[in-house]
């Protein structure tokens, strides 16, 4: 079973340009959830899809941030434009259950905004 | 405010030697506490679990201990071995919010041969 993967790994962009990451969770997997990690600070929520609807993006910083998935299967979290403290690592992670459980956790991808 | 704090922020352990890391909580609803092990370049993977129903559960080398009245549960690395050096993070959640994880700031744990 292929893991949850996330493109790019890296990215580097200019404060105000647009970037767009990409999460791939594990087939049959219904919930995907965001996460950020900035400086090293603890990882923190973002948002929580279901199939292809938002259940909760309280996490998200501000509407700079949108989030989709479509048809329920990846999902893309645009930033923009970009400032400086968007930097750090965002995680992607599904799980098959709503029911608290194992999420599984992609590489992330490193984001650094100058 | 921070929901979950996790201490110490570093460790360094000799190879045999028992590693503890600390956290503790507010959230008298959190019912699942999770531990997660993150290797350089890779994404935080599950290590062990608890939920509040049990004071302790152990999984080869490691254990959780959870202290309900306290609110503080801890992981404790028997025979710490290099191989264990590592990111680890604990983490809460709760049924209720569709069990999205709220985690500690991490612990680098370094085990010297």
């Amino acid at each position: 079973e292929a893991g949850v993967t996330q493109f790019p790994s890296h990215s580097v962009i200019e404060k105000g340009q647009t970037v767009t990451l990409r999460c791939d969770p594990i087939s049959g997997h219904d919930n995907l959830y965001w996460y950020r990690r900035v400086m090293g600070k603890e990882i923190k929520f973002l948002l929580h899809f279901v199939k292809e609807s938002k259940q909760d993006e309280s996490g998200m910083p501000n509407n700079r941030f949108l989030a989709e998935r479509t048809g329920g299967t990846y999902s893309t979290l645009k930033v923009q434009p970009a400032e400086l403290e968007d930097s750090g690592v965002y995680f992607c992670a599904s799980s098959r259950t709503r029911v608290t459980g194992e999420q599984y956790f992609g590489p992330g991808t490193r984001l650094t905004v100058t | 405010q921070q929901q979950v704090k996790q201490s110490p922020q570093s460790l360094i352990v000799q190879k045999g030697g028992i590693s503890i890391i600390n956290c503790a909580y507010e959230n008298t609803a959190f019912d699942y506490f999770p531990w997660y092990q993150q290797f350089p370049g890779k994404g935080p993977a599950l290590l062990i679990a608890i939920r509040p129903d049990v004071s302790e559960k152990k999984e080869g080398r490691f254990t959780i201990s959870f202290n309900k009245s306290a609110k503080q549960f801890s992981l404790h690395i028997m025979d710490s071995q290099p191989g264990d050096s590592a990111t680890y993070f604990c983490a809460a959640s709760y049924s209720t919010s569709g069990s999205r994880l709220t985690f500690g700031e991490g612990t680098q744990l370094t085990v010297n041969p």
